[in-house]
């Protein structure tokens, strides 16, 4: 069993709805949450990144953390054409050391 | 502007031969990191290295090797040893007071034949 679950979707919605990502983690000692973002063909780039439990909002983007429940989130309000990506979890327990999910990819269709 | 330069972005080579990866940052950062990147299996890391003339391995290490003579260059080579070398690879860094902070380059696709 991975140590990071991620459903790879595809998700698709229409522009202006919420998107809804999650994350589930086995590792009860990871304490750093990330969100990258991934377009076709480049390199992820860092969207939120969170320490232990709790909400993280920057703009239209909101991270949740569930530490007792093993699971994160990441909310898109206002969702655009240009948010259409690949969306990576990434966790630590540590410094340095990342472990991915394997991504979902998002479509936001005009 | 500071960023990491990865080079070349598509590269192509006949099973058996040895091919190296370049990595090149222009951020000061201590760390440097590569990660393969397969379609449904998220990244996974290669080798990573936190200190220049050091470095260590990541998950899957078997098949590769790195150096890290300069602090801004972490190449990597992928030897005939690997044995399904065909991926995505992405080079990464971070700065060591930033947990979590991965700066990404833009990857080098590569194609064994």
């Amino acid at each position: 069993q991975k140590e990071v679950e991620q459903d790879p979707g595809p998700l698709s919605v229409p522009e202006g709805a919420i998107v809804s990502l999650n994350c589930t983690y086995s590792n009860s000692a990871f304490q750093y949450f990330m969100w990258y973002r991934q377009y076709s063909r480049k390199g992820p780039e860092l969207l939120m990144y969170t320490y232990s439990s709790g909400n993280k909002e920057d703009g239209r983007f909101t991270a949740q953390v569930d530490k007792s429940s093993k699971y994160i989130s990441l909310f898109i309000r206002d969702s655009q054409p240009s948010d259409s990506a690949t969306y990576l979890c990434a966790m630590s327990d540590s410094w340095g050391k990342l472990q991915f999910g394997a991504g979902t990819q998002v479509v936001v269709t005009p | 502007d500071g960023g990491i330069t990865q080079s070349p972005k598509y590269l192509f080579r006949k099973e058996g031969q040895n091919v190296t990866l370049s990595c090149e940052q222009n951020l000061n950062h201590d760390a440097m990191y590569w990660y393969r990147q397969d379609p449904g299996q998220g990244l996974r890391l290669i080798y990573y290295s936190q200190i220049v003339n050091d470095f260590q391995k990541g998950d899957i290490a078997e098949g590769y090797s790195v150096s890290r003579e300069k602090k801004e260059s972490f190449p990597l080579t992928v030897t005939s040893a690997q044995k399904n070398p065909t991926a995505f690879y992405l080079c990464a860094s971070m700065t060591t007071t930033a947990e979590g902070s991965l700066h990404f380059g833009n990857g080098t696709r590569l194609t064994v034949t």
